[in-house]
């Protein structure tokens, strides 16, 4: 079956510092997503990016993250200058309009981020 | 704020008995509806989704119950088994088609017992 895939599992950084974390989405898929969930906090959405453009951020999603989709396979978030209170699990997910059906997002098994 | 809330932390269930899980939501925007389920050191799975055009979804052991008016969703697992043991989180969205953000309840943490 068909998954979506992150590396690496965990990443530590010293504050300041940039990371990229990166994520393969599922091969047919369209549409790809990034989340982030702090430990002991629910999952937060942060980005939606669609046909090489960001379709939808929200608030957390600053001028310190960007995404990439750099090939035909990669999806990337990378965070400039990180923070203390950047330290989370971050999500990628992907999903497939089929056109006017429901979509359902698929998730990795999350990038473990500790900045120190 | 809190748009789609689980107001139970945590539920112990037996075997072979019935989970329900519950979920409220605020934002009368949310057209769409999910549940995903979280292992330790995993990403979230899906379950079952529901749209706002039906009040009931099944797939096998899985129904989820929707109530409009009451901004309310349940999730029913029937009969629960002890791999059934996971967090459970719903989701809700304005829109069901692709590239919209999903808000997540805080989740339910299950645990099925033999």
């Amino acid at each position: 079956e068909p998954e979506v895939t992150q590396t690496p599992s965990h990443q530590v950084t010293q504050m300041g510092q940039e990371v990229i974390l990166r994520c393969v989405p599922i091969s047919n898929h369209l549409y790809f997503y990034w989340y982030r969930q702090i430990l002991g906090q629910k999952v937060e959405f942060l980005v939606s990016f669609y046909n090489n453009e960001i379709s939808e951020k929200s608030e957390i999603f600053d001028d310190q993250f960007s995404v990439e989709r750099p090939d035909g396979s990669n999806f990337t978030l990378k965070i400039r200058s990180t923070k203390l209170e950047d330290s989370a699990m971050y999500f990628c997910a992907s999903s497939d309009s089929t056109g006017g059906g429901t979509d359902t997002q698929y998730f990795g098994p999350g990038t473990r981020l500790t900045v120190l | 704020d809190q748009q789609v809330k689980q107001n139970s932390p945590s539920l112990s269930v037996q075997e072979g008995r019935i989970s329900i899980l519950n979920c409220d939501y605020t934002n009368s925007m949310f057209d769409y509806f999910l549940w995903y389920k979280k292992y330790p050191a995993e990403g979230p799975t899906f379950l079952i989704s529901i749209s706002s055009i039906k009040d009931k979804n099944e797939d096998g052991r899985f129904t989820v119950f929707l109530n409009k008016s009451a901004k309310h969703l349940s999730l029913h697992i029937v009969p629960s088994q002890p791999g059934d043991s996971a967090v459970y989180f719903c989701a809700a969205s304005p829109f069901s088609n692709s590239g919209y953000a999903l808000n997540f309840g805080k989740g339910t943490s299950l645990l099925v017992t033999p």
